[in-house]
């Protein structure tokens, strides 16, 4: 099993629709878990962190299950935007607490 | 304004040739990292430094090789034991060793001629 897995799409969407994406991880001491964004070509920018509790910035969503051992991404109300790839990004475990970085999930919001 | 450089953007090599990327940021950050990024795949991390005169070997560290003389600067050699060097490099830099938020440069895009 890959450290940290995600269904590469890609996901083809229309405007104004709800979208979610799922991450899961293979280490259960795993801390920290953050969304990031990569446009074509460009460099990785931080979405957001992933709390136990949840978080919710405008129309995106991230959620964490520990017991499941996946983190989410849920976006409401596409624009065209949003279309790039989403990276999941986990901690290990260890003392160099090193980050693991999924494959991504790209998206496409179609007009 | 604060942020991370990386140049060139664009970068050929030729066979046998070493070539050295450019990483410098004004973050006042502690710990730099080298990653490599191949279509259709996930960062990979060639070498990161936590602290001025230290690095450590990521998992992709053969045919590379870095520096870290100051707080600001960390650059990338890709030597010509890379056989296979073509791919986006990336460098990034976060605070602290408990800050695990990356701040990335806008990348180099390599390509052997």
């Amino acid at each position: 099993r890959k450290e940290v897995e995600q269904d590469p799409g890609p996901f083809n969407v229309p405007e104004g629709a709800t979208v979610a994406f799922n991450c899961t991880y293979s280490n259960s001491a795993s801390q920290s878990f953050f969304w990031y964004r990569q446009d074509c070509r460009k460099e990785p920018k931080l979405l957001m962190s992933v709390y136990s509790s949840g978080n919710e910035d405008g129309r995106f969503t991230a959620q964490l299950n520990r017991a499941s051992q996946y983190i989410s991404l849920l976006i409401r109300d596409s624009k065209l935007s949003d279309s790039a790839t989403y990276l999941c990004v986990v901690n290990g475990a260890g003392n160099n607490r090193k980050l693991i970085w999924g494959l991504g999930t790209s998206l496409a919001v179609n007009p | 304004d604060g942020g991370i450089t990386q140049s060139p953007k664009y970068l050929f090599r030729k066979e046998g040739q070493n070539v050295t990327l450019s990483c410098e940021q004004n973050l006042n950050h502690d710990a730099m990292y080298w990653y490599r990024q191949d279509p259709g795949q996930g960062l990979r991390l060639i070498y990161y430094s936590q602290i001025v005169n230290d690095f450590q070997k990521g998992d992709i560290a053969e045919g590379y090789s870095v520096s870290r003389e100051k707080k600001e600067s960390f650059p990338l050699t890709v030597t010509s034991a890379q056989k296979n060097p073509t791919a986006f490099y990336l460098c990034a830099s976060r605070t602290g060793a408990t800050n695990e938020k990356l701040f990335f440069g806008s990348g180099t895009q390599l390509s052997v001629l």
